[in-house]
């Protein structure tokens, strides 16, 4: 069974901090992405990377950085945390090249930014 | 203009009936995929169904089934014989482009649809 590892289930951090937000996925995936997930918007892309230290921006990268340093980790960077990151952030991972093969994803993080 | 579209913020059936959510697509690409994934109250993410664009057959998961409708761009899921354990979040994503292009490596989701089973 794949698994896709958050960190953290739950995170309250206060505005200006540097946050990581850290996933690890044990199947060998290419892909990993990071999502965020707020009410009435569905999962929105923040960035995605398709191979070691290679990582490509989604639709909304802004106040964002990604590593992935290791093919089974990618990590979000929030580099000075803003009340308006407060979101669940969602990670997932999947192969390149079996294009009807999901995306896994982790169980999410709650992030508070006081 | 919207990708994927669900257009039922909230829907309530009741035990063993069945239901469907509805989805509708935007896309001028050939080769493209469907997926439905359910979300409940926990917070993970679940894989349901997936449909290819080249598929002739409407997918079907247990007691998952797409209605596929190309021509219509529509994709709706349709669950029979719900259970109280089906009430929760329902995303429909689609995939698009060949798998050579970076693109076709991302998910663009809908806002998704509350499904409440009703006893």
């Amino acid at each position: 069974d794949v698994k896709v590892t958050q960190s953290s289930r739950y995170l309250v951090k206060r505005t200006g901090e540097k946050v990581f937000l850290e996933c690890v996925q044990d199947m060998d995936h290419e892909n990993m992405f990071w999502y965020r997930q707020d009410p009435g918007l569905g999962l929105r892309l923040i960035y995605f990377s398709y191979d070691v230290k290679m990582k490509e921006k989604g639709d909304i990268p802004e106040g964002y950085s990604v590593s992935r340093e290791k093919k089974e980790r990618f990590s979000l960077i929030l580099e000075s945390a803003s009340t308006n990151q407060t979101s669940m952030y969602l990670c997932a991972s999947s192969f390149s090249d079996r294009s009807q093969q999901p995306q896994h994803f982790g169980d999410g993080t709650r992030l508070s930014i006081l | 203009a919207q990708k994927i579209t669900q257009t039922q913020p909230g829907m309530f059936v009741q035990e063993k009936e069945a239901v469907t959510l509805d989805c509708t697509y935007d896309t001028s690409d050939q080769s493209y995929g469907l997926f439905w994934y359910k979300q409940p109250s926990s917070g993970e993410m679940i894989f349901l169904i997936y449909q290819g664009s080249y598929d002739e057959q409407n997918a079907t998961e247990g007691r998952y089934s797409l209605n596929f409708q190309k021509a219509r761009k529509s994709a709706n899921l349709v669950i029979s014989a719900s259970q109280l354990g089906d009430s929760a979040m329902y995303f429909c994503a689609m995939r698009e482009g060949p798998l050579s292009s970076g693109s076709a490596r991302q998910l663009t989701f809908g806002s998704g649809t509350q499904l409440t089973v009703l006893p």
